[in-house]
C-alpha cells in the first residue's frame, strides 16, 4: 500500500543533542512538509519542499534543518539551538505544492526531552 | 491576516443525532478549502474538500460540509453521529492565489465526542 512511514514513533533527546526524524513516502509526491502539533494550537509548518534539492522554511523553522536528496524521503534534523522541542512531528506529501491536492500524513514522531 | 477559526474546543453529541463541527475562515478571493481527522496518537486524514461548484460537498464516513461564501463558513457535519466519529477535527484553507499558495492555513482543531 502507498503511504507516509514517519519513524521512529517515539524520541527521547537529552540535552545538547541533535536528533533527525525520518519521513519516507511512496506516493510518488513531489511537495513534503513538516508540521508540529502542540495541544490546542493545530498544526505548525516548519519546513516544505516542493522538489527535489529544493525547500523553503515555513513558519517555526528556528532550531530545525532538513534535506531532501531524493523525492521520496524528507528528512527533520531538531537541533540543540530548539529549546523547547516536546512535541507531536507529522510529516506530510501531496502530489504538487499548490492547487487543490489534499496532503496525505504520516502516523507522525513523538519527541520528548530526557 | 489570513486565518481560520474553529470556534469550538470540544463537541459533544449523543449517538444517532447529527453533529456539526464549525469553521470560518478570513482568506481573500475564492479559497480552498479542507476537513481532516485525526485519532488519538495517529496522522491526519483527509475527509473532504472544496474547491469550487456545488456548495455541499460529500467526504468519506459520511460527513458532508457546507461552504457559505457569504458567512465565510465551511461547517462540517453528518446527518447521524457514530461514537467512531470521535476524535480531533482539523478545518484547513489554502489561498491559490496568495503569496504563499503552497501553505495550508490550520485551525486549532475541535475535539468531538460522541457519546452513547
Amino acid at each position: 500500500d502507498g503511504g507516509i512511514t514517519q519513524s521512529p514513533k517515539y524520541l527521547f533527546r537529552k540535552e545538547g543533542q541533535n536528533v533527525t526524524l525520518s519521513c519516507e513516502q511512496n506516493l510518488n509526491h513531489d511537495a513534503m512538509y513538516w508540521y508540529r502539533q502542540d495541544p490546542g494550537q493545530g498544526l505548525r509548518l516548519i519546513y516544505y519542499s516542493q522538489i527535489v534539492n529544493d525547500f523553503q522554511k515555513g513558519d517555526i523553522a528556528e532550531g530545525y534543518s532538513v534535506s531532501r536528496e531524493k523525492k521520496e524521503s524528507f528528512p527533520l534534523t531538531v537541533t540543540s539551538a530548539q529549546k523547547n522541542p516536546t512535541a507531536f512531528y507529522l510529516c506530510a506529501s501531496s502530489i504538487s505544492g499548490a492547487g487543490g491536492q489534499p496532503q496525505h500524513f504520516g502516523d507522525g514522531t513523538r519527541l520528548s526531552i530526557l | 491576516a489570513q486565518s481560520v477559526a474553529q470556534p469550538e474546543d470540544q463537541v459533544n453529541v449523543a449517538e444517532g443525532n447529527p453533529l456539526t463541527v464549525k469553521c470560518t475562515y478570513s482568506v481573500s478571493g475564492n479559497p480552498y478549502l479542507f476537513w481532516y481527522v485525526q485519532y488519538p496518537n495517529r496522522g491526519l486524514q483527509f475527509l473532504l474538500k472544496y474547491i469550487t461548484g456545488d456548495n455541499l460537498v460529500k467526504g468519506s464516513y459520511g460527513f458532508e460540509a457546507e461552504f457559505n461564501k457569504s458567512q465565510t463558513s465551511f461547517h462540517l457535519k453528518k446527518p447521524s453521529a457514530l461514537v467512531s466519529d470521535s476524535a480531533l477535527y482539523f478545518c484547513a484553507v489554502r489561498d491559490p492565489y496568495g503569496d504563499s499558495n503552497y501553505q495550508l492555513i490550520w485551525g486549532a482543531g475541535t475535539k468531538l465526542i460522541i457519546k452513547p
